[in-house]
């Protein structure tokens, strides 16, 4: 079974200012994780993915995450919030790579203050 | 290259009614899901395809049906929609290793 869980429903942080959105995963074998950004009324866009080569993976937008095993987090991290960042993102996790059908966390909403 | 498309964007049903939510991706992937988004609780899977011709369920299937009525095209259909059912719907698709790749949703609701 595997599960993930996305500290803070809604995060609010001024542009210019460091984004941080934590995301905790639970799977009994190696994980698979992504980050997916969801705009108002589209779909999920894929952010960034761990697969088991580099712990720290970038991603679109000047997006980050790092991979800790030993916290079994995968927060994802910006340096400078803008505007555009504003938008929900989804923490997810599969250990099922043939299947690849993610769990995913309960999304948490980036306000980005001007 | 269209990606996955999803029909129709919006549908408003009574309770009892019968439909079903198309999605056709044209991304020659083998893999095909059906998701539903409903305010903090993230999205949960309905059911899955992994090929052409086979259909599974996910975590909340009850109230749904599944075709895979070949590669390209993944239909969910409510047999008798209920309240509970008012949710966005979201299709995706992948291939091997690829992530998935979603459609922009039919937003769903059930009076």
């Amino acid at each position: 079974a595997q599960s993930v869980t996305q500290l803070g429903s809604h995060v609010s942080v001024s542009e210019g200012a460091l984004v941080l959105l934590r995301c905790n995963y639970s799977s009994s074998v190696p994980p698979y994780l992504f980050w997916y950004v969801q705009y108002p009324n589209q779909g999920l866009q894929l952010l960034l993915k761990y697969t088991s080569a580099a712990t720290l993976v970038k991603g679109i937008n000047g997006f980050e995450a790092e991979f800790k095993k030993s916290e079994t987090s995968f927060h994802l991290t910006k340096p400078s919030a803008h505007m555009s960042d504003a938008a929900e993102y989804f923490c997810a996790v599969t250990s099922d790579t043939g299947r690849r059908a993610l769990t995913f966390g309960s999304g948490t909403r980036l306000q980005v203050q001007p | 290259n269209a990606g996955v498309t999803q029909n129709p964007k919006f549908q408003v049903l009574k309770t009892g009614q019968s439909m079903t939510l198309q999605c056709a991706q044209d991304m020659n992937h083998n893999s095909m899901y059906w998701y539903r988004q409903d305010p903090g609780m993230g999205l949960r899977l309905i059911y899955y395809s992994a090929s052409e011709g086979t259909t599974d369920k996910g975590e909340v299937p009850n109230g749904y049906n599944v075709s895979r009525l070949n590669k390209r095209e993944f239909s969910l259909r409510l047999e008798s929609a209920a309240p509970s059912q008012t949710s966005v719907y979201f299709c995706a698709s992948s291939d091997g290793g690829s992530p998935l790749h979603f459609g922009n949703g039919t937003r769903l609701t059930v009076t």
